[in-house]
């Protein structure tokens, strides 16, 4: 089955700086990499995807890329902000027969004001 | 607010019972995920239901059980519950089935006592 690794597990960024979040995947079926942020007591949001067609994608200040090659992608989030503090989780789907989204481990963004 | 809701919020009960959780999907979304989150721990997924059918299962225990009905809501059954089946439990649904954005609610904690 599909297995995803995150990186970090934790970051700290000064406000206005930007951070990177890695993540790799072993399956070369899964066609569709959404990423997640969890906040405090709530559920995952999903605040950007990017599918297997496509090597980037950007929303505002959030960009994902996409390396099918090296089976990675990223999230970058640039002029963080505190309220971008949470926990961002990637994940990786394909289809018929790989249909559910595998999680990494999370990374836990703290913006140091 | 996804969309998706998710009741009760908080269940707190005694080993070995038994309780019922409920997820009612978005509308028009024909599959629903169930996902288990453990403290500090990421989104373990457990099954998976499409329009009625089951479509895959993860590492759910056979005293879990679940079932999505015709008007697609969904419930998850934990029985015998042991005090290390507290967690968040967080339903998910897409309109299809993998490579389609999956929104989630906002989880039901169960603590087991």
């Amino acid at each position: 089955g599909e297995n995803v690794e995150q990186h970090p597990s934790t970051l700290s960024v000064q406000e206005g700086d930007s951070a990177v979040i890695k993540c790799t995947y072993s399956d070369s079926a899964s066609n569709y990499f959404p990423w997640y942020k969890q906040e405090l007591g709530k559920g995952p949001q999903l605040i950007i995807d990017i599918r297997s067609n496509v090597g980037e994608k950007k929303d505002q200040r959030i960009a994902v890329t996409l390396n099918k090659t090296a089976k990675h992608f990223s999230l970058h989030i640039t002029e963080t902000q505190p309220e971008d503090s949470a926990v961002y989780f990637c994940a990786a789907s394909g289809d018929f027969g790989n249909e559910k989204l595998t999680f990494g481990t999370g990374t836990r963004l703290t913006i140091i004001p | 607010d996804s969309g998706v809701t998710q009741t009760p919020k908080h269940l707190i009960t005694a080993t070995g019972q038994r309780v019922t959780l409920r997820c009612s999907p978005r509308s028009g979304d024909l599959s629903v995920y169930w996902y288990q989150q453990s403290l500090d721990q990421g989104l373990q997924f457990l099954i998976q239901y499409y329009n009625g059918e089951e479509r895959a299962k993860g590492n759910i225990l056979e005293r879990f059980s679940a079932q999505q009905f015709p008007d697609l809501h969904s419930e998850l059954n934990l029985s015998s519950l042991e005090l290390g089946d507290s967690a968040l439990y967080f339903c998910a649904s897409s309109v299809a089935g993998g490579g389609t954005e999956a929104f989630f609610g906002q989880g039901t904690r169960l603590t087991v006592v």
